[in-house]
């Protein structure tokens, strides 16, 4: 079945550490993004990939950083720039040639301690 | 600029009632209108889309939203919820081709079923 993978689905981080979170795709989607999610609060753009090799920054990119080296692939680094980690990750990848439509990933919940 | 507004942040409601989450939009250009369902500590699933056509559009479990373009409305309804529908929803505004990401997001909409 097709879909977005994200792992893994709880982390726990100290201070001063980088945390990189996994996400993959095998939905052929060239458009990747990254989400974080707070309680309450609606999503917040953090970065977004519209194809291999380029990404953009979103609303709150300061303190993560992404890659994408592969279609199927983008993973996000939470480094310890970033001074609020704590939230929950979504990933998503998006059918642009079609409807439009997003494809969500479960999620990962990060925890700094 | 297109924007979504989501009216309510929270709509509780008893169990076998009907139920409204309200979705506004703004937009210039032609229109696509999602609505999302995150239940607790998941990711977001697609409930509903309206793309072009019949401007009631039926989703999954029993929702269904109507476009309505003089009123810029898309709001989601359900004629009978039950506990399991509690969750967060999201009307979701893409722009093909849009600039930036071409995505807006309302804020959401936490909608509790009280037995």
């Amino acid at each position: 079945d097709g879909g977005i993978t994200q792992s893994p689905k709880y982390l726990f981080r100290k201070e001063g550490q980088n945390v990189t979170l996994s996400c993959e795709q095998n939905l052929n989607h060239d458009a990747m993004y990254w989400y974080r999610q707070d309680p309450g609060q609606g999503l917040r753009l953090i970065y977004y990939s519209q194809i291999v090799n380029d990404f953009q920054k979103g609303d709150i990119a300061e303190g993560y950083s992404v890659s994408r080296e592969k279609k199927e692939s983008f993973p996000l680094t939470v480094t310890s720039a970033q001074k609020n980690p704590t939230a929950f990750y979504l990933c998503a990848s998006r059918d642009r040639e079609n409807t439009g439509e997003l494809f969500f990933g479960e999620g990962s919940r990060l925890t700094v301690l | 600029a297109q924007s979504v507004t989501q009216l309510d942040s929270q709509v509780p409601v008893f169990e076998e009632a009907p139920v409204e989450l309200r979705c506004n939009y703004s937009s210039s250009v032609s229109v696509y209108l999602f609505w999302y369902v995150q239940y607790p500590n998941q990711g977001l699933q697609l409930l509903l889309k309206y793309l072009s056509g019949s401007t009631l559009v039926k989703g999954i479990n029993g929702f269904e939203a109507e476009f309505n373009k003089s009123q810029t409305s898309f709001h989601l309804r359900k004629p009978s919820v039950h506990i399991s529908d509690t969750a967060e929803y999201f009307c979701v505004f893409p722009l093909s081709g849009g600039g930036a990401d071409g995505l807006t997001f309302g804020k959401g909409t936490h909608l509790i079923i009280q037995p």
